[in-house]
């Protein structure tokens, strides 16, 4: 079956520092979407790509940043991580518009 | 503020019973809503979708109803069963041509014995 996975699983960084989170993705779709996920705030889009070298900033893109090399993958980073991104991230992929995303299971990140 | 939100925070309801689960949005130009189930630990599941030019859908033992007048999106589940205890969210695609889904704050769904 496909799947989405997420790497790693949790996470404990200091502030400062540089921290990637990985995304795979055996769907073999071209849109996917990275979400961070906070009590009060449900899911919030940080940022989207519609295919290999497509990036685009989401509703809380500062801090972050995404490249995709290929089509199964979407890194994201955060340059110098904050203890306001502390945060559970889930990682979604869509075959195209109107259509649903899949989600992975999420890397629970915490910044101290 | 979020375009997206829910009427109550918390649903508890017997087992067996129906379940109705709501959803308000703002945005009159969003063309495309979907119903997600979470569990803990785990990643937002689809449940249902429906597009702006429809007004019901159903899918196995859930409903999803679109009144677009009111800006109003529902989530009806059947006989509810101890496995439906979730956590419930609506989205809704603005369009404008970005993709991405702008949530809700979500319901958290509790089934009592």
């Amino acid at each position: 079956d496909a799947e989405i996975t997420q790497s790693p699983r949790h996470k404990i960084t200091e502030t400062g520092r540089q921290v990637t989170l990985a995304c795979h993705q055996t769907w073999n779709h071209n849109n996917m979407f990275w979400y961070r996920q906070d009590l009060g705030h449900g899911l919030r889009l940080i940022h989207y790509s519609y295919g290999v070298h497509d990036t685009n900033k989401g509703e809380v893109s500062d801090g972050y940043s995404v490249s995709r090399s290929n089509t199964e993958d979407l890194p994201l980073t955060l340059e110098s991580a904050a203890s306001s991104q502390t945060s559970v991230y889930f990682c979604a992929t869509s075959h195209g518009r109107n259509q649903p995303q899949h989600f992975g299971d999420g890397t629970r990140l915490s910044i101290l | 503020g979020e375009s997206v939100g829910l009427h109550l925070p918390t649903l508890s309801v017997q087992e067996g019973d129906n379940s109705i689960i709501n959803c308000a949005y703002s945005n009159s130009a969003s063309d495309y809503f979907i119903w997600y189930k979470q569990e803990s630990g785990k990643g937002p599941q689809f449940i249902i979708d429906i597009r702006s030019n429809m007004d019901k859908r159903q899918g196995q033992r859930v409903t999803v109803l679109l009144n677009k007048t009111v800006k109003h999106l529902s989530l009806q589940i059947a006989a509810t069963q101890p496995g439906d205890s979730a956590v419930y969210f609506c989205a809704e695609n603005i369009g404008g041509g970005a993709d991405g889904l702008t949530f809700g704050k979500g319901t958290h769904l509790i089934i009592q014995p």
